[in-house]
């Protein structure tokens, strides 16, 4: 069955840096793309970044463009999420999620993570 | 970007009642929306994709029709697992987007 368990999340500063990892198993990890979702406390869902099942294209939101990096290491089935820059705002849980379709990036997610806690503080 | 606004922000019904929820796209996503609910504590899980087609082991009480610019997921007989915060996604073009959610709760 699918998996996908966050891990990485904590507690970090105003400027300060968090690197999440995404850890699939269940599925050919390699032929889909990987997608990180959050959830601010309370809030609504926003997509962050996408990364193809071959690492080749990525794209960002613009709340973390610039800030965040996506990447993936096909060989341990495993994503990652950079963040740096981290501001109050981007305090959330935070989702890894799979694509449904296989090789494309406009995706819906037909499997996530439990998600991984993000808190941003002085 | 693609806004989505769902509607109504909370919908209070009883167990056995119809529930029907909209999501309306600021431009048309074609048949590009999917549904998702969340529980309390819990990942969203994907119902409805590409407007009308229910995902992997969703309950027939669950359907989902529209294209375009309006969309509606439907329950037909609520059952008490079915409160939850409903999603519309597009998946037409960059960024993804979500609508804000309809909270839907025990009256």
């Amino acid at each position: 069955q699918v998996q996908l368990v966050e891990s990485g999340g904590g507690a970090v500063q105003p400027g300060g840096s968090l690197r999440l990892s995404c850890a699939a198993s269940g599925f050919i990890f390699s032929t889909y793309g990987m997608y990180w979702v959050r959830q601010a406390p309370g809030k609504g869902l926003e997509w962050l970044a996408f990364i193809r099942y071959d690492g080749f294209n990525k794209y960002y939101a613009a709340s973390v463009k610039g800030r965040f990096t996506i990447s993936r290491d096909n060989s341990k089935n495993t994503m990652y999420l950079q963040m740096n820059s981290l501001r109050a705002e981007d305090t959330a849980v935070y989702y890894c999620s799979k694509g449904m379709d296989q090789k494309i990036s406009l995706n819906y997610f037909d499997y996530w993570g439990r998600g991984t806690l993000v808190t941003v503080s002085s | 970007e693609i806004v989505l606004t769902q509607s109504p922000a909370t919908l209070s019904l009883s167990p056995g009642e119809r529930a029907t929820l909209s999501c309306r796209a600021s431009q048309s996503v074609g048949i590009y929306l999917a549904w998702y609910q969340q529980k309390p504590g819990q990942a969203p899980r994907l119902l409805i994709h590409d407007a009308s087609s229910r995902a992997t082991g969703i309950p027939a009480r669950f359907s989902g029709s529209g294209s375009g610019t309006d969309f509606t997921l439907t329950i037909s007989s609520l059952e008490p697992e079915d409160f939850a915060v409903y999603y519309c996604q597009q998946r037409s073009d960059w960024p993804l987007t979500f609508g804000q959610g309809t909270r839907l709760e025990i009256k």
